[in-house]
């Protein structure tokens, strides 16, 4: 069974900084795509970042509202990828999910139960 | 970057009816469009995805239809747990964009 589990999140002032970190278990890490999406009641469902494989030099692609701020990175020993926030601004709250690739394209096959972010002084 | 712009906003529905959700790209995406599903509380799941196959486990009175700019997710006789969100989106490169989601209540 495929699982990932979100951590990390909390409350943080503005232009502070985050780390959240997905532990996945259930497939070989190694061999997919992952990526982190959040949600809010303003903006719905965005896309935040992508982090492809090894093979791929761990290729990285950003929203561009995050881009700058944020670093996806990962550890596939560890099973795990995190999303580095720097930065952070209002706009950044909400609930992140951590997702995993399907097997025959970029749709996002699984998704984490989300960690909420909440930016505020 | 690709807008996605989805229809209705909300919608209200009996159990046994048929209802249409509708999704639009502001470009061709092909057919690299997936429909999510999210109920209160719950992150989404994946229902179908490239345009019209359904994900494992999802019940086949779920269907997917489109390619190009136009695409409808349909839902047959319609069953209690399918009360929720629905959402759309493209993955045909990044930035990934999801349509706004409908909103199905129970009438």
């Amino acid at each position: 069974e495929v699982k990932l589990e979100e951590s990390g999140g909390g409350l943080v002032q503005p232009g502070g900084s985050m780390k959240l970190s997905c532990v996945a278990s259930g497939f070989t890490f190694s061999n997919y795509w992952m990526n982190w999406v959040r949600q809010s009641p303003e903006k719905g469902l965005e896309w935040v970042a992508e982090i492809r494989l090894k093979s791929n030099n761990y290729a990285t692609h950003y929203a561009e509202s995050v881009k700058g701020r944020f670093t996806i990175s990962r550890d596939d020993s560890k099973s795990s990828v995190y999303l580095q926030m720097n930065n952070l601004r209002a706009e950044d709250t909400g609930i992140y999910y951590c997702t995993r690739k399907g097997d025959y394209g970029n749709y996002l096959a699984y998704w984490g139960q989300g960690t909420l972010v909440t930016v505020s002084a | 970057d690709i807008q996605m712009t989805q229809s209705p906003a909300s919608l209200s529905a009996s159990v046994g009816e048929t209802v249409t959700i509708t999704c639009r790209a502001s470009e061709n995406i092909y057919s690299y469009l997936a429909w999510y599903q999210q109920k209160q509380g719950k992150s989404p799941q994946l229902l179908v995805y490239n345009a019209k196959t359904l994900a494992e486990g999802v019940p086949s009175r779920f269907s997917g239809s489109g390619s190009g700019t136009q695409f409808s997710l349909k839902i047959n006789s319609l069953q209690p747990e399918d009360f929720g969100s629905y959402y759309c989106q493209h993955h045909y490169g990044t930035p990934y964009t999801f349509g706004g989601g409908t909103k199905l209540e129970i009438k």
